[in-house]
């Protein structure tokens, strides 16, 4: 696609309800990338994937969150058991090799938690 | 201490000034460095990109890194109105973190006609 896909653009969920949150990277882009970002806070680093291999999953929070990338392409970031602390901007992005020039960002989807 | 720190402003100037942004960091592992422009409400986008010590210049942006001091700078000439955003700095090490950024928590600025 032209750009990072995010989806959905926001969702609202009950304390306790599991969440899906996907992303769709750039065609051709083989490293993809979670962040959550905090109201006036920089984006903070969750995990990365290259191609379909989970790389470093040590920014997750806890063992409720957790990332896949099956087959390479799109990922889906689930958080079991949602509490209002997880209540952010989820943003994921992709980028040609290891990112060190920079990544492509998407939109996001904004989580609240009820 | 957080790893990379970044002054969040705001920042407010005139039209055409000249404007000066910093990060200074804790980790001398870092060796890429990266500046990003976030608009409000949409994601950030990569501007300028360095890699160790030195200066990097793209029309009206100069990204400045100087390791011995851990600190980073992004300079705009001629500031113009649409400069108005949040600027991030972001950073990352070789090695097994090699795809993982650490950013600051961004600088508010406003360009006022």
């Amino acid at each position: 696609g032209a750009g990072v896909s995010q989806s959905p653009r926001y969702k609202v969920t009950k304390r306790g309800q599991d969440v899906a949150l996907r992303c769709d990277p750039i065609s051709g882009h083989v490293s993809l990338y979670w962040y959550r970002q905090a109201l006036g806070q920089g984006p903070e680093f969750l995990t990365y994937f290259n191609y379909e291999a989970q790389q470093d999953k040590s920014g997750l929070p806890n063992d409720r969150f957790s990332a896949e990338r099956p087959e390479g392409s799109i990922s889906t970031l689930t958080i079991q058991r949602t509490e209002q602390r997880d209540s952010a901007m989820y943003r994921c992005a992709s980028s040609h090799g290891t990112g060190i020039d920079g990544y492509t960002f998407g939109s996001g989807t904004r989580l609240t938690v009820v | 201490q957080k790893e990379v720190e970044q002054d969040p402003g705001p920042l407010s100037v005139p039209e055409g000034a000249i404007v000066s942004l910093n990060c200074t960091y804790s980790n001398s592992a870092f060796q890429y460095f990266m500046w990003y422009r976030q608009y409000s409400r949409k994601g950030p986008e990569l501007l300028m990109y360095t890699y160790s010590s030195g200066n990097k210049e793209d029309g009206r942006f100069t990204a400045q890194v100087d390791k011995s001091s851990k600190y980073i700078s992004l300079f705009i000439r001629d500031s113009q109105p649409s400069d108005s955003a949040t600027y991030l700095c972001a950073m990352s090490a070789p090695g097994s973190t090699l795809g993982r950024l650490y950013f600051g928590r961004g600088t508010q600025l406003t360009v006022w006609p």
